[in-house]
C-alpha cells in the first residue's frame, strides 16, 4: 500500500521568511496530492492541492511542486505570517480514494 | 465544513464496550470518510464510502465497523476488538469520487477508561 513520509516534523521560521515542507510517496499510482492545515483545536482544512498531470500550482503565498519521477511533492509558503503557524499535513491518493496522510509538520512562525 | 456534525464531542467508554460515533452531513456529498488522529501520526483512514450501501476498508479498519444506509449519515462503531481505541476521530466528506476537497467535521475525542 501507499506510504507517505513528511519532513521536517517541526519547523520554526522568522516572520517574513519562507517555509518548505517536503513529502515523499511510494505508490506510483497516486495521482492526487492535497495539503491540509490544522490550527490548534480546529479541524483540518484544505489549503492547496495538485494533480499528477501538473508540476506546480500556486495560490498567493502558497505553492506546491510535484516531481512524479522522484515521487515527492513540496509545500512552499512565502512571506510567512504568525497566522501560518499550524500543523500541515500532506496526503496522497489515487483518484480521490483511500487517502494516505503524512505524519504532519508543526510550523511555528516567530515574530 | 459547517455542514458536518459529529456527536458527541467527548465520549468515555469502559473496556469491552462497543461505542458508536455519529457523523451527519447536509452538504449532499457522496463520499464520506472516517479518520483516526493520534499525536505525531497524522490522520489514518479507517473506512470510506463513496456511495450509499457501499464502503471500503482503509489502512486501520480492524476493530471498527461502519454502515452507510443514508447519504447523510456514516456512523462508526468502535468495537471491543479495537485494542487501543483512545484517540481523536474525524469524519470527512467530499463531493464525489475523484479529485475533490475533503471537508472535516469537528471530531469526537474517545477515551477508554
Amino acid at each position: 500500500g501507499e506510504n507517505v513520509e513528511q519532513h521536517p516534523s517541526t519547523l520554526s521560521v522568522q516572520e517574513g521568511d519562507s517555509a518548505v515542507i517536503k513529502c515523499t510517496y511510494s505508490d506510483s499510482a497516486s495521482n492526487y496530492f492535497p495539503w491540509y492545515k490544522q490550527e490548534l483545536g480546529k479541524r483540518p482544512q484544505l489549503i492547496i492541492d495538485i494533480r499528477s498531470n501538473v508540476g506546480e500550482k500556486k495560490d498567493q503565498r502558497i505553492a506546491v511542486t510535484l516531481n512524479k519521477t522522484a515521487k515527492h511533492f513540496s509545500l512552499h509558503i512565502t512571506e510567512t505570517q504568525p497566522e501560518d503557524s499550524a500543523v500541515y499535513f500532506c496526503a496522497a491518493s489515487e483518484y480521490g480514494q483511500n487517502f494516505v496522510f503524512g505524519p504532519g509538520t508543526r510550523l511555528s512562525v516567530l515574530p | 465544513d459547517g455542514g458536518i456534525t459529529q456527536s458527541p464531542k467527548y465520549l468515555f467508554r469502559k473496556e469491552g464496550q462497543n461505542v458508536t460515533l455519529s457523523c451527519e452531513q447536509n452538504l449532499n456529498h457522496d463520499a464520506m470518510y472516517w479518520y483516526r488522529q493520534d499525536p505525531g501520526q497524522g490522520l489514518r483512514l479507517i473506512y470510506y464510502s463513496q456511495i450509499v450501501n457501499d464502503f471500503q476498508k482503509g489502512d486501520i479498519a480492524e476493530g471498527y465497523s461502519v454502515s452507510r444506509e443514508k447519504k447523510e449519515s456514516f456512523p462508526l462503531t468502535v468495537t471491543s476488538a479495537q485494542k487501543n481505541p483512545t484517540a481523536f476521530y474525524l469524519c470527512a466528506t467530499s463531493k464525489d469520487r475523484g479529485y475533490n476537497e475533503q471537508f472535516f467535521g469537528p471530531g469526537t475525542r474517545l477515551t477508554v477508561l
